[in-house]
């Protein structure tokens, strides 16, 4: 059972260059979210999608735009990286819009920006 | 705005020993839910446990237990005779009952557990 698939797990990118994170998961989740983690601030939301067909932003959203390609695929577009990207990046899913369900993380893909 | 605290940035322990994680939320809502993770070395993030605003019940789950005291608007976590295992960032979270699930994450705290 792989839950939530993140690809890559590393990457290195130069300044201005383009770039998508893909996240599946296979637990028929209806809401997915891509976090950043960055040292002493704890995750922060950048985008979720609470069901199907909808996506809005959370909290740190600018320089990046998604996808919900369909219920189980969730991307994330950098698309002119920048050294404040720098960061790890984690896909989650969770089986309703409803605050009350525990969310399911992928491994985090670790992205730096030169 | 809801808002979450863990004040303590690393603790470090002998193993064996008890340690407890403090931490404070701010939200407006009268429904909500409190969350605990743990994200070992290795870096995945893994579910602990939840809670909602209206079971103040405490739970001990093994050598985990957590205090939820809407009072002082904090959900402390405890671990018991702490071991090696135990060495990991713990992250407390909430999410309000409309929110579609976001989680609003304190910053962690690194937990040291050494032989």
């Amino acid at each position: 059972n792989a839950g939530v698939t993140q690809t890559p797990k590393f990457q290195v990118l130069k300044t201005g260059q383009s770039m998508t994170l893909q996240c599946a998961q296979d637990m028929n989740h209806n809401s997915m979210y891509w976090y950043r983690q960055d040292p002493g601030m704890g995750l922060r939301l950048i985008y979720y999608s609470a069901s199907e067909g909808t996506t809005d932003k959370g909290e740190v959203p600018n320089g990046y735009n998604v996808s919900r390609l369909n219920k189980r695929e969730f991307s994330l577009r950098l698309e002119s990286a920048a050294p404040s990207q720098t960061s790890v990046y984690f896909c989650a899913s969770s089986e309703a819009g409803r605050g009350n369900q525990p969310q399911h993380f992928g491994d985090g893909t670790r992205l730096s920006i030169l | 705005a809801q808002k979450v605290t863990q004040a303590q940035t690393e603790i470090s322990v002998v193993e064996k020993e008890d340690v407890t994680l403090d931490c404070v939320y701010e939200t407006r809502d009268t429904t909500y839910y409190l969350f605990w993770y743990k994200q070992p070395p290795s870096g995945e993030l893994v579910f602990l446990i939840r809670r909602n605003s209206f079971d103040e019940q405490n739970e001990i789950s093994g050598r985990y237990s957590w205090n939820f005291q809407k009072s002082t608007s904090s959900f402390n976590f405890t671990i018991t005779a702490s071991q090696v295992v135990d060495s990991a960032v713990y992250f407390c979270a909430l999410s309000e009952e409309d929110s579609w699930g976001k989680l609003q994450f304190g910053a962690g705290t690194q937990v040291v557990v050494t032989p």
